[in-house]
């Protein structure tokens, strides 16, 4: 199975605390992604990246930085953490190979438990 | 630039009985589309995949979905919804240029007894 895993589950920080989100995949996927999740919004993309050291920004990039320097680990950086960036964040990863119709093969965009952050 | 509806917010269907559950897409050609579940406080579970060929898709779990290009909608279905299944539901859609997913706001699917 694939598995992506993000290592903090509930997280609670102070306003202008940096804080990293990690993120790692064990099925070698090219493409790697971060979202977040509000009520009513549904999942809106933050940044992500299709290779090492690569990456691209998605709808709501501000006040979020990236770092990929391995292929199977992405991080997400709040700089300094605001209020407004209490949400639920979600990691997910695909492999750009593969156009199998079969609901495990590639392309096939797989995704971590979420990683909930309270900003106070 | 692609977006994806789902009209209702919550539905609330009795045990047993059959689930639609509507999705309408905006995209300039074919889209890939998907349908995710996401269990409270969990991450998102893939139910099924639409890239081309037969427009009726089946998935995971007893759920189908079909692919109406003419109304540019992808309803998932199913024919009788179990107590398990209470939880909530994207719909996604995605360019073939890329892996980005765009995201409805999501429809909360809540089974009574």
């Amino acid at each position: 199975d694939v598995k992506v895993t993000q290592s903090s589950r509930y997280l609670v920080k102070r306003t202008g605390e940096k804080v990293f989100l990690e993120c790692v995949q064990d099925m070698d996927h090219e493409n790697m992604f971060w979202y977040r999740q509000d009520p009513g919004l549904g999942l809106r993309l933050i940044y992500f990246s299709y290779d090492v050291k690569m990456k691209e920004k998605g709808d709501i990039p501000e006040g979020y930085s990236v770092s990929r320097e391995k292929k199977e680990r992405f991080s997400l950086i709040l700089e300094s953490a605001s209020t407004n960036q209490t949400s639920m964040y979600l990691c997910a990863s695909s492999s750009t190979s593969g156009q199998g119709y079969n609901i495990d093969s590639g392309n096939t965009i797989y995704f971590g438990e979420g990683s909930w952050l309270t900003v106070v | 630039a692609q977006s994806v509806t789902q009209p209702d917010i919550h539905i609330t269907v009795s045990e047993g009985a059959s689930l639609e559950l509507r999705c309408n897409y905006s995209y300039g050609a074919t889209p890939y589309l998907f349908w995710y579940v996401q269990s409270p406080g969990q991450g998102l579970q893939l139910l099924l995949k639409y890239f081309s060929g037969d427009t009726l898709v089946q998935g995971i779990k007893g759920f189908e979905a079909e692919f109406k290009r003419s109304q540019s909608s992808f309803n998932l279905r199913k024919p009788s919804v179990h107590w398990s299944d209470a939880a909530e539901y994207f719909c996604a859609v995605r360019n073939t240029g890329f892996q980005k997913l765009v995201f409805g706001t999501g429809t909360r699917l809540l089974v009574s007894p």
